[in-house]
């Protein structure tokens, strides 16, 4: 399986814990996204990579929210003290620009139930 | 800045019918377009993208979309659709392809 991959699928955490997300994206993608969805609701951005440089960040992506990509590869997203508002599924997606456009490659997503 | 509307929350179409899912955008330069289908629980997968040239578009699964850059609109349309068809379908608006934003979605049920 060549596309991007997520893990955990599924987490369920307790109130004011710390979770963390992985993502590997396709092999040779250069840049790297991590979206937030709501039940009901469409992606919502939080932030991308182009390599292992961080280069936007969504207001959404308070200071409990880290995420790193250290080598340029897989990337980490991290959520502290989590909230219940924080319950939602955790996109990941990669792509490789070329000249005529930039097509981006969604994973399967983490599910982030916190009780 | 950029936006997507995709005004009907529900569609209810019967098995072998024609379907057509409506997006409007807003964008203050050339558009990049997208379609995603996404099964319950899911992630997303591409059905078709619009970058430049041709407006009508051909993707995966038997969709296609137009461009029509005077009405701000790429709407989805299918001729015949399939049980398997059932899902939710998302229009995004991309900026030179680094921030997609995306509409609310549309879920799609099939009568057999």
């Amino acid at each position: 399986d060549t596309g991007v991959s997520q893990n955990p699928r599924h987490k369920i955490t307790k109130r004011g814990q710390n979770v963390t997300f992985r993502c590997d994206p396709i092999s040779e993608h250069n840049r790297l996204y991590w979206y937030r969805q709501t039940l009901g609701q469409g992606p919502e951005f939080l932030t991308y990579f182009q390599n292992e440089a961080q280069l936007e960040k969504s207001r959404l992506l308070s200071d409990r929210f880290s995420a790193e990509r250290p080598k340029g590869s897989f990337s980490t997203l991290e959520i502290q003290r989590t909230e219940q508002g924080d319950s939602a599924m955790y996109l990941c997606a990669s792509s490789l620009p070329r000249r005529l456009g930039n097509t981006i490659y969604f994973g399967e997503g983490s599910w982030l139930t916190v009780v | 800045a950029q936006s997507v509307t995709q005004p009907d929350i529900h569609i209810t179409v019967s098995e072998g019918a024609s379907l057509e899912l409506r997006c409007n955008y807003s964008y203050g330069a050339t558009p990049y377009l997208f379609w995603y289908v996404q099964s319950p629980g899911q992630g997303l997968q591409l059905l078709l993208k619009y970058f430049s040239g041709d407006t009508l578009v051909q993707g995966i699964k038997g969709f296609e979309a137009e461009f029509k850059r005077s009405q701000s609109s790429f709407n989805l349309r299918k001729p015949s659709v399939h049980w398997s068809d059932a899902a939710e379908y998302f229009c995004a608006v991309g900026s030179a392809g680094n921030m997609l934003t995306f509409g609310g979605g549309t879920r799609l049920m099939v009568k057999p």
